[in-house]
């Protein structure tokens, strides 16, 4: 399996503004890929982190509100932008080799105050 | 366009009960299908998948079979425990070339003595 560690576990932020989640997986992966589990609901696929250009967003988000960077294979970042109370979710990344199964790191809960 | 239907929670069962949670999706093709089981207070974890039909996923006592007909992936266990109780979510890859997955809505599950 895939080992995925993604950091900070959580945080409280005030709102108006920006956290920088990170994500670090091992070198089997190829594809990764951001998702919001908003509480008490499934998940939601942000968008897909591309190595060395712009992440693809799925609909209803952008990249204005959720930057994504992934300038090597094994890392990304997902930046929260300007934020609200409705922003308070848990914040996934994902990773899978080709055409198999994905793994998930541990999440980032993440409460706005 | 492509989608997934789960059956809704919470579900309730005694030890030793039989359990089924469906599963169903719309797709063109045939993508892999994977169920996910996310414990209290801990990440996602895969729990079986199936990637061509008929094929049957199972791990822990749980099994799930590979439906093109019905295009159907139900979970099932002939005898659940305490441990088990959790929300499971049925994840088909409809996109991204069968590497991006859809949510379903999640089925929580509590087994109790």
């Amino acid at each position: 399996s895939a080992v995925i560690s993604q950091k900070p576990s959580r945080d409280i932020c005030q709102r108006g503004t920006s956290l920088t989640i990170q994500c670090q997986v091992d070198s089997q992966v190829t594809m990764m890929f951001w998702y919001r589990q908003q509480p008490g609901q499934s998940l939601t696929l942000i968008a897909t982190a591309n190595q060395g250009s712009e992440a693809t967003y799925e609909s209803g988000f952008v990249i204005d509100k959720f930057p994504i960077s992934r300038p090597n294979l094994t890392f990304s970042t997902l930046t929260v932008s300007n934020m609200s109370p409705e922003d308070s979710s848990i914040y996934l990344c994902s990773g899978n080799r080709a055409n198999t199964e994905a793994f998930f790191g541990q999440g980032t809960r993440l409460t706005v105050v | 366009g492509n989608s997934v239907t789960q059956m809704e929670g919470p579900v309730t069962l005694s030890e030793e009960a039989f359990l089924t949670i469906n599963c169903t999706y719309t797709a063109t093709g045939y993508p892999s299908l994977f169920w996910y089981v996310q414990y209290p207070g801990e990440g996602l974890q895969l729990l079986l998948k199936a990637t061509k039909a008929d094929d049957k996923g199972s791990n822990k006592g749980f099994e799930a079979t590979y439906r093109k007909e019905t295009t159907s992936f139900h979970l099932e266990k002939g005898s659940v425990q305490v441990s088990d109780s959790a929300v499971y979510f049925c994840a088909p890859a409809l996109g991204g070339g069968g590497n991006k997955l859809t949510f379903g809505t999640g089925t929580q599950l509590k087994v109790e003595l």
